[in-house]
């Protein structure tokens, strides 16, 4: 069975701040995918990122990145000069990869509040 | 804007009674999600089409159903509704099966008094 956990529930960081999200997965598929999806208030959930398992490389969008660590299990978010309009709550996922790679395990979520 | 339309956005009704949820995916993509976002049970997958077909079933109650038309809409019917129903239902689409990359609508929240 698939597990997705991220132990922060609530992140409060004042604006400019960098900020890391935790994501620790658990799943016996030897190739999968990991995801990172923000929750606005609005309610949407946005796509952000996509990882394949089996490339370990870092990666960096504007003032997000990403850090995928195979050994650990770990996918962690790291947003760099944090926003107000960065507030939201964001969800690590995790799925198969090809054959079912749209059915995913979701964390529980954290929610990022970022003050002015 | 995701380019997935769903209806109704919002939604009250009783115990017992049933509704239908709909769902327009992107332009071009020929799988649609149901999610299930839930306070007690997070984010969980009901089911997947794809073109048509059912494709994947998650932790979908029997009381639930889904389909994918021809033009590719969908609808998740919920019937025999429950308290314990009340949750955000999103919808998303993806080009295919295998990508995994979800494109989600705006979601139905289902009030169950």
């Amino acid at each position: 069975a698939q597990k997705v956990t991220q132990a922060q529930t609530e992140i409060s960081v004042v604006e400019k701040e960098d900020v890391t999200l935790d994501c620790v997965y658990e799943t016996r598929d030897t190739t999968y995918y990991l995801f990172w999806y923000k929750q606005p208030p609005s309610g949407e959930l946005v796509f952000l990122i996509r990882r394949n398992s089996f490339d370990e490389q870092n990666e960096i969008s504007g003032r997000y990145s990403w850090n995928f660590q195979k050994s650990t299990s770990s996918f962690n978010f790291t947003i760099t000069a944090s926003q107000v309009v960065d507030s939201a709550v964001y969800f690590c996922a995790l799925s198969e990869a090809y054959t079912n790679a749209g059915k995913s395990t979701f964390g529980d979520g954290t929610t990022l509040t970022v003050k002015p | 804007d995701s380019g997935v339309t769903q209806t109704p956005k919002h939604l009250i009704t009783a115990t017992g009674q049933r509704v239908t949820l709909r769902c327009s995916p992107r332009s071009g993509d020929l799988s649609v999600y149901w999610y299930q976002q839930s306070l007690d049970q997070g984010l969980q997958f009901l089911i997947q089409y794809y073109n048509g077909e059912e494709r994947a079933k998650g932790n979908i109650l029997e009381r639930f159903s889904a389909q994918q038309f021809p033009d590719l809409h969908s609808e998740l019917n919920l019937s025999s509704l429950e308290l314990g129903d009340s949750a955000l239902y999103f919808c998303a689409s993806s080009v295919d099966s295998y990508t995994g990359e979800l494109f989600f609508g705006e979601g139905s929240r289902l009030t169950v008094l």
